[in-house]
């Protein structure tokens, strides 16, 4: 079954510091892999995706994220954080036998001012 | 101009109700879901229809009907509500093939039974 991995369930880091929130993935062929960030009482915003080509994916608000199939990972990165960016964020692999898109756990990302 | 509408954004009732949840597309998708958020923010994907057919039916009580009159609309509606389904409910729309299958979200309904 296909499914992915979010290990940290709270990440925090102080504005204009770096970002990582990690993501591993576990599926069988190709992934299509998806990053969403939820703000508070609001629904999922896509950020990004990776299908094929190039392993690092530029997406909105500055966020971009690795595809490493070496270690089957596809971790979120911004050099410089804002408190702003602030939120939960999802990662998210579609199966591409039944098109479920399978969500991970969740990381919630703290940005201290 | 929303691209994935549901209504309403909040709903609360009591045991035993019956209600529905009215979710809308206007980007053209030919595929649209539902999923529940529980109060640790884990989504879980409860059913899926592409042009208006059934593809996903996870295991949900049968309490839970979607209905699609066309593909740009999925409805849900759940009978006897129970304590246990207060949850946020979220509609969402993707192209199911192609290199833009990335899935859109409405802003979600929070339902509460009291």
């Amino acid at each position: 079954a296909q499914s992915v991995a979010q290990p940290e369930d709270q990440v925090n880091v102080a504005e204009g510091n770096p970002l990582t929130v990690k993501c591993t993935y576990s599926v069988s062929g190709n992934p299509y892999l998806f990053w969403y960030v939820q703000y508070p009482n609001r629904g999922l915003q896509f950020l990004l995706k990776y299908i094929t080509g190039d392993n690092l994916v530029k997406g909105s608000y500055g966020f971009e994220a690795e595809f490493n199939k070496s270690q089957t990972s596809f971790h979120l990165k911004k050099p410089s954080a804002l408190v702003s960016d602030s939120a939960l964020y999802f990662c998210a692999v579609r199966d591409k036998n039944t098109d479920k898109l399978i969500f991970g756990t969740g990381t919630r990302l703290q940005v201290f001012p | 101009d929303t691209a994935v509408s549901q209504t309403p954004k909040y709903l609360v009732t009591q045991m035993g109700n019956d209600k529905s949840i009215k979710c809308e597309q206007n980007l053209g998708h030919d595929t649209m879901y539902w999923y529940k958020q529980d109060s640790k923010k884990f989504l879980k994907i409860m059913f899926s229809y592409n042009n208006k057919e059934l593809i996903i039916n996870e295991t949900v009580p049968n309490r839970f009907s979607p209905k699609s009159p066309d593909k740009a609309h999925l409805n849900l509606h759940i009978n006897s509500l129970e304590l246990g389904d207060s949850a946020v409910y979220f509609c969402a729309s993707s192209h199911r093939q192609g290199k833009n299958t990335e899935a859109f979200f409405g802003q979600g309904t929070r339902l509460t039974v009291v």
